[in-house]
């Protein structure tokens, strides 16, 4: 079946630096994927998205490209700030499964002052 | 726009009871989903339904059964409450397999 790899559990930075969550995934269809954000005691929500290979896809500082050959789709952002503090998941739709969403295990970001 | 809504958002049961959580949404999505999560982990697909009267299974669906009666609304029933248990149920819906949108969930805790 299909699934999402996100190898960092946790992730802390620094207020201003750069940062990369990595998100591979295995599939055998040309699937959607997605960032989702969850904060502390809120319910995740869309970061970005993507279909494309190959095209940046860009939201509120974020962005990612979605790179077929080496099935990944790489979470950026040029310069953490301490709102970004969270639990990033990463997940696929439109592969073996359907409509069926595969979600990665989730990397949570700390950011310090 | 729309809104997820789940009840209760608190649920304190005792072990081996029965309990059924509700998800109502009124984007006129199609695919609704069930998803388990445990302080601090991921998302634990449980039911999900491409539209009404349809039911798939997820990969926890063991000890919960679900039901989509309406196009707006699923439930949820664990069918035997474990003791200790303690998670967050989350609903959501999309279009299909498109961008999910989750409601505020349901804190689950059994004595």
């Amino acid at each position: 079946g299909d699934s999402v790899t996100q190898t960092e559990g946790l992730v802390t930075l620094t207020k201003g630096l750069p940062v990369m969550l990595n998100c591979t995934y295995q599939t055998t269809y040309s699937p959607f994927l997605f960032w989702y954000v969850q904060h502390l005691n809120e319910a995740p929500k869309l970061l970005l998205k993507s279909s494309t290979d190959n095209k940046r896809t860009e939201h509120q500082g974020f962005y990612a490209t979605l790179h077929k050959s080496s099935s990944s789709f790489h979470l950026q952002k040029s310069s953490v700030q301490l709102s970004d503090s969270a639990l990033y998941f990463c997940a696929l739709s439109g592969g073996t499964g359907g409509y069926k969403v595969v979600f990665g295990s989730g990397t949570r970001l700390l950011v310090s002052p | 726009g729309g809104i997820i809504t789940q009840t209760p958002k608190f649920l304190i049961g005792q072990e081996g009871q029965k309990l059924t959580l509700k998800c109502q949404q009124n984007f006129n999505h199609d695919t609704m989903y069930w998803y388990r999560q445990d302080s601090g982990k991921g998302l634990r697909l449980i039911y999900y339904s491409i539209t009404e009267n349809d039911l798939q299974k997820g990969d926890l669906s063991e000890g919960y059964d679900a039901s989509r009666e309406k196009k707006s609304s699923f439930s949820l029933t664990v069918t035997s409450a474990q003791k200790n248990e303690m998670a967050v149920f989350l609903c959501a819906s999309s279009i299909l397999g498109d961008t999910q949108y989750f409601g505020p969930g349901t804190r689950l805790l059994v004595l």
